[in-house]
């Protein structure tokens, strides 16, 4: 089982709708991520926290809204998304190594499917 | 920026055989490189990673090279089993910028 937990595992929302994906890790890593991986592609890096602020955003829409409440808990929330957003959302995590963020293993969750319709 | 090329896109093998994924990457700095294997429904785990200052790395029937000077390294997997089909993805990262994936090679381990 992954130490990266991901909630909901599923989600189906119309384009209307608002909703909330949850990620949650206790290994006190300081970096934590969201990435968008579509059907056959590799993961799409989305945000980046580091030490609870963001300090990487990919030029994502603003109908995705990242948040990192504390250091073990990080949410996108989602707004007036369409149909071509429907994928799979994976958070991760990753400890800061030598004063670098990135040069160490990225935990990922199991991701939420989302579907747009 | 930092561009990471997979070579093949899907791979068959027969059980017992050997599997060998390359990728090659372009930017100097890099100097971490790990391995990852994504299973159906799934997110991707860490299976091996290296560092610039070693040049090759095992772990049981996995193994990883790295050619620094051919900015190339490779994800060497003997005897293969069926569990071990996926879809493996290798990355690079200068460790100031974040990791850059491969597309991704289908393994298909046939019994």
């Amino acid at each position: 089982d992954t130490e990266v937990t991901q909630t909901p595992k599923h989600l189906v929302m119309g384009m209307t709708n608002k909703k909330s994906l949850k990620c949650e890790q206790h290994m006190g890593h300081r970096a934590m991520y969201w990435y968008k991986q579509k059907a056959k592609k590799p993961p799409e890096l989305m945000f980046v926290y580091s030490y609870e602020k963001l300090s990487i955003n990919e030029s994502v829409p603003s109908r995705f809204s990242p948040e990192c409440p504390n250091s073990s808990l990080l949410n996108l929330h989602l707004h007036a998304l369409q149909p071509e957003d429907s994928a799979l959302y994976l958070c991760a995590s990753s400890q800061e190594r030598g004063g670098n963020t990135y040069n160490s293993p990225l935990h990922f969750g199991n991701g939420t499917r989302l579907t747009v319709t | 920026g930092e561009n990471v090329e997979q070579h093949p896109s899907t791979l068959s093998v027969q059980e017992g055989d050997s599997a060998v994924i390359k990728c090659t990457y372009s930017d100097s700095a890099s100097n971490y490189f790990p391995w990852y294997k994504q299973e159906l429904g799934k997110g991707p785990q860490l299976i091996i990673d290296i560092r610039s200052n070693v040049g090759e790395k095992k772990d049981q029937r996995i193994a990883v090279t790295l050619n620094k000077t051919a900015k190339h390294f490779s994800l060497h997997i003997t005897e293969t089993q069926p569990e071990d089909s996926a879809v493996y993805f290798c990355a690079a990262s200068s460790g100031n910028t974040p990791l850059v994936f491969g597309k991704g090679t289908r393994l298909s381990v046939i019994a």
